[in-house]
């Protein structure tokens, strides 16, 4: 089945505890995005790549970090979390530049 | 950054209604995007536009790329209620690769 994995589904860490958030699609896309979903601020794009080694900055890049070393990975990381990254993560990847994301399933991140 | 804005915010509907909501932008886009996020799930996507004039069905949904290029609609015919859940437009400011920007989304309700 076409799938992005996005793992794990849920977690609660705490302040300054590096975390890794891992992202894989099986349909041999070469675009790949991270967003976050907040309330009342919708989806924001965190970063997104274009291929392997290929990476850019989205709308809110602050306090995180991806790497593509691999076309079907793209995790992320977050080095130092703080509590304003409690949030919900969707991992995304695209065949193309405009023929939109397909979604992972979520991650919900709680930094206490 | 460059901003969609969705209108309406939310819908409560009867069963059987026709629902329109539309998104618009103060820029140019070269492609708008519609999805729908069920809860608890990542965003799926429903009808991707490519022209100005475009209009494209897919189902009971119908949506239009805005011959200004700053605006798109989608309208559901004959809603059901497996049709709640939000809805988002989205588009890659400045024609960008990869980068896709959403808008806040519509949320609908839909009584039996």
């Amino acid at each position: 089945e076409a799938q992005v994995t996005q793992n794990p589904r849920y977690l609660i860490t705490v302040t300054g505890k590096k975390l890794t958030v891992t992202c894989s699609q099986n349909m041999n896309h070469e675009y790949m995005s991270w967003y976050r979903q907040d309330p009342g601020l919708g989806l924001r794009q965190i970063y997104y790549s274009m291929n392997v080694e290929v990476t850019d900055k989205g709308d809110v890049p602050e306090g995180y970090k991806v790497s593509r070393k691999e076309k079907r990975n793209f995790p992320l990381i977050l080095e130092s979390p703080s509590p304003n990254q409690t949030s919900l993560y969707f991992c995304a990847s695209s065949s193309g530049p405009w023929a939109g994301y397909t979604f992972g399933s979520g991650t919900r991140l709680t930094v206490v | 950054g460059q901003q969609l804005n969705q209108s309406p915010q939310s819908m409560f509907i009867q069963e059987g209604e026709d629902v329109s909501m539309n998104c618009t932008s103060s820029s140019i886009f070269n492609t708008w995007l519609w999805y729908k996020q069920d809860p608890g799930e990542g965003p799926v996507l429903l009808i991707a536009l490519y022209k100005a004039g475009e209009l494209t069905s897919n189902g009971r949904l119908t949506a239009q790329f805005g011959i200004t290029r700053k605006d798109s609609f989608l309208n559901i015919s004959a809603s059901i209620p497996s049709d709640v859940g939000i809805y988002f437009c989205a588009g890659p400011p400045g024609g960008s690769q990869g980068n896709l920007i959403f808008g806040k989304g519509t949320k609908l309700s839909v009584k039996p």
